[in-house]
């Protein structure tokens, strides 16, 4: 089954305690980004990959990264959570950039 | 001004109602357009895609109108099954996907 998983759904940690959320897909996308979902706010973008090794900001990348170093896998690291990053984290894969979007299943993240 | 902006509802409306929600966007260089629905804390999952001649599928229409900049979905017959989010989203280029906050819709029996 075409898909895009996540690990885990949920996540409650206290500041400061790095944390690391997977994301892998098996349809050999090019294209993979992460979101995050506040009330209000819509999905926002946090960092997004054209292809293996290629990463770049979205628009709110501050006290996140990421790396691609194989094309089926998307990290998503918190080296230093705040609780302001208390959210509702998406991983998505497409094709290529501008084709629709695939979805995991999120990561509910709770920061103390 | 938003990107791209929807009306936030709530639409609540009766069973077998037609519903209409719209989007506008603000950049007239976008390219791609699509509709996507997400149930409370599930990912959002692609509805249909938007092309500029309107496509149809099954009680869903979707249609575009470049000239004013705005997008339409159209659900007729609602079934309790279309209570949802709906998410506008509009491509402006290879990594600029925008998404509307949401337009919450509950169907009643």
């Amino acid at each position: 089954e075409a898909q895009v998983t996540q690990n885990p759904r949920y996540l409650i940690t206290v500041t400061g305690k790095k944390l690391t959320v997977t994301c892998s897909q098996n349809m050999n996308h090019e294209y993979m980004s992460w979101y995050r979902q506040d009330p209000g706010l819509g999905l926002r973008q946090i960092y997004y990959s054209m292809n293996v090794e290629v990463t770049d900001k979205g628009d709110v990348p501050e006290g996140y990264k990421v790396s691609r170093k194989e094309k089926r896998n998307f990290p998503l690291i918190l080296e230093s959570p705040s609780p302001n990053q208390t959210s509702l984290y998406f991983c998505a894969s497409s094709r290529q950039g501008y084709s629709p979007l695939h979805f995991g299943n999120g990561t509910r993240l709770t920061v103390t | 001004r938003k990107e791209v902006e929807q009306d936030p509802g709530p639409f609540n409306v009766p069973e077998g109602a037609t519903v209409a929600f719209n989007c506008t966007y603000s950049n007239s260089a976008s390219q791609s357009f699509f509709w996507y629905r997400q149930d409370c804390r599930k990912e959002p999952k692609l509805l249909m895609s938007v092309y500029s001649s309107g496509n149809e599928d099954g009680r869903f229409t979707a249609q575009l109108n470049r000239a004013s900049q705005y997008i339409s979905l159209l659900i007729r017959d609602s079934k309790l099954s279309d209570s949802a989010t709906y998410l506008c989203v509009v491509n402006t280029g290879a990594n600029d996907m925008r998404f509307g906050a949401g337009t919450r819709l509950t169907v009643k029996p």
